[in-house]
Parts: C-alpha cells; structure tokens; sequence
C-alpha cells in the first residue's frame, strides 16, 4: 500500500521565480491538503482540494495556488518567491466522507524542501 | 478559532525514564478530532493517534498513553521507558469537522524531545 509521495525532495529557487511541487496521495485517498512548516514552527495550513476544487483556504496570498487531477493527485503553485517561502512544504492525503472508523486522518508525505536565495 | 499550544520547547529526557508532552486546546466546536504526530530528522509527520471529542476514553499502545480531558482541554501524551529512538519533535493537532467531513489541521509549535543514552 503506497503512502503518500512528494517530489522533488529538494528544491533551490531565486527570488521572484516560480515553483511547482507535486503530490500522489495514498492509495484510496481523495483528498489532498498542502502545509507550509516553516524552520522550528508547526505546519501551517495552505489549502485543501477535493474533486478537484479548492475547498478550503488558510491565511495564504494568491501568489499560493494549487491544483487537483482527476488521478487525485495535486500540485502547489507558488508565484514571485520571496525569501520568506523558504520552508518545509508537507502533503497530506485522507478521505474526504471518511466511511470506516480509522480513516478520518491526514497522512503526510516526506515533504519538500523549498530554499529561496 | 481553533488553537493548539505546547508550553514546553524542550524536553531532555535519559533512556528508560518517563516523559509526558503536554498540548492544550481551544474551539468552539462541539465536535472535532484531537492528533499527535511525529516529526524525526527526516521530516515526515508520522500518526500516532487520532481522538475525537466524544470518547474520552484514555489509551495506552505499548509504551505510548494518551490522556485527554475536554474539562481541562488538554491532550497529553506519555512515554514510558523512553528510548533514543523517540527523538524527535511532537505536534499535538486539532481538527474542525463541519458535517462528517475532515478539515484542516491546526498544529502547536511542537515540543522536541531527545533522549539521551
């Protein structure tokens, strides 16, 4: 049973480029979440997509903005990188109408780490 | 709004004693869903438990217990005999649910705990 996958595993980007990280989520999964962990802070939620639709936001800029396949999984598109985008950025997949008890959580992929110089 | 707070930064334990991270909470909601998860070096939160606001009943899986009271908000989570291989950083999470659907995460600022030999 795969987990869920993140690529690339490290990313090193400029100021004022763009970047496009991907997700597969776990098998089953419907649902994919995206989180910003900066260096020593918790994740911060981004945005989640189901039937690919964005279905909630957090407290991010429009320069943040994702994508959801008919295969269910994702991309995170972020415009203009700033310095500050620097971080760990984690995926995680769970069902959206959870129908067996146990299967309401979020499962987190390794993460890609987004440097900004 | 929902928030989520581990007091303690850093916990520095010797293998085989005791330790208990502790994580307070705040919602108005009436129904949600409480979470620990594990961060090692590598980056990838991994699930340790899922408690949801009705079942207040306490676990203990091995050498992990969990005691959670909605009269104190509090989801605390114990290792015993701990071991160097529990090194790592904790976030204690909360979960809104609207309808039977799983929302976002809100995650403390993690507690890192290292076990020395």
């Amino acid at each position: 049973d795969a987990g869920v996958t993140q690529s690339p595993t490290h990313l090193i980007k400029t100021r004022g480029q763009q970047v496009t990280l991907r997700c597969s989520p776990k098998s089953g999964h419907d649902t994919v979440s995206w989180y910003q962990q900066a260096l020593g802070q918790g994740p911060q939620f981004i945005f989640q997509y189901y039937e690919e639709e964005e279905r909630q936001r957090g407290n991010f800029p429009d320069r943040f903005s994702g994508h959801q396949f008919p295969n269910y999984s994702s991309e995170l598109n972020v415009n203009a990188l700033w310095l500050g985008d620097s971080a760990l950025y984690l995926c995680a997949s769970s069902l959206l109408l959870p129908r067996l008890r146990g299967t309401d959580t979020q499962y987190f992929g390794p993460g890609t780490r987004l440097t900004v110089l | 709004a929902q928030k989520v707070t581990q007091a303690q930064t850093e916990i520095s334990v010797v293998e085989k004693e005791d330790v208990t991270l502790d994580c307070v909470y705040e919602t108005r909601d009436t129904t949600y869903y409480l979470f620990w998860y594990k961060q090692p070096p590598s980056g990838e939160l991994v699930f340790l438990i899922r408690r949801n606001s009705f079942d207040e009943q306490n676990e203990i899986s091995g050498r992990y217990s969990w005691n959670f009271q909605k009269s104190t908000s509090s989801f605390n989570f114990t290792i015993t005999a701990s071991q160097v291989v529990d090194s790592a950083v904790y976030f204690c999470a909360l979960s809104e649910i609207r309808g039977s659907t799983l929302g976002r995460l809100y995650f403390g600022r993690g507690t890192q705990l290292t076990v020395w030999p």
